[in-house]
């Protein structure tokens, strides 16, 4: 079985600091992950994913993470926050036996203060 | 490109109606779309797993006879919650998935926010 977990339900930054959102995933098999963030009352959007070619992988909105199996991370980072980038955000894993299905961590709230 | 199409988006209603939601993919054909719920401060829970032209696959613990879900085409599925109930009450968010490699993402609509009085 795969599983996610996000260190951290919420997490506080100023304006310009560097925004870092940790997942670590457990799987038996080689992992796709993938990042998303949800705003109030919407749908989730997809940031960025991991499919077992670069282990850095740069998504949209400045938003890049690394893929680190001796870890088992796959960390989200960018360097300078927006206000806009307030937002809930979402780890997920697929592969495996589980198909195309996603398991998805419990989100870490991301709150950025002027 | 990859847009999903949910639809409505809000929905109030009496307790014993049914409810049908639309999630459509907009420009790519839909191999394969998910129905999740989301409680308030709480993850995406898978309800169902459907197939183009298949029965969906209902997550253990989801009544598949309150929540029916047909998926007639490449490009629509919908959720009809029957008999609505309170409880029923909740986000409910579709997404969609193309092709048949492993590595494809999942698109998600913008939910459906129901509430049954």
């Amino acid at each position: 079985a795969q599983s996610v977990t996000q260190l951290g339900s919420h997490v506080s930054v100023s304006e310009g600091a560097l925004v870092l959102l940790r997942c670590n995933y457990s799987s038996s098999v080689p992992p796709y992950l993938f990042w998303y963030v949800q705003y109030p009352n919407q749908g989730l959007q997809l940031l960025l994913k991991y499919t077992s070619a670069a282990t850095l992988v740069k998504g949209i909105n400045g938003f890049e993470a690394e893929f680190k199996k001796s870890e088992t991370s796959f960390h989200l980072t960018k360097p300078s926050a927006h206000m806009s980038d307030a937002a809930e955000y979402f780890c997920a894993v697929s592969g495996g036996t589980s198909g195309s299905r996603l398991t998805f961590g419990e989100g870490t709230q991301l709150t950025v203060n002027p | 490109g990859a847009v999903v199409s949910q639809h409505p988006s809000w929905v109030i209603c009496k307790s014993g109606t049914s409810v049908k939601i639309e999630c459509r993919s907009l420009d790519f054909q839909a191999t394969t779309m998910f129905w999740y719920r989301q409680f308030p401060k709480q993850s995406l829970m898978l309800m169902a797993t459907s197939n183009e032209g298949s029965k969906a696959t209902y997550e253990q613990g989801v009544e598949k006879d309150k929540f029916l879900i047909n998926h007639a085409s490449l490009t629509l599925s919908t959720l009809t919650v029957t008999s609505a109930h309170p409880e029923d009450s909740s986000f409910y968010i579709c997404s969609a998935r193309g092709g048949r490699l492993r590595d494809q993402p999942q698109h998600f609509g913008d939910g459906t926010r129901l509430s049954i009085l």
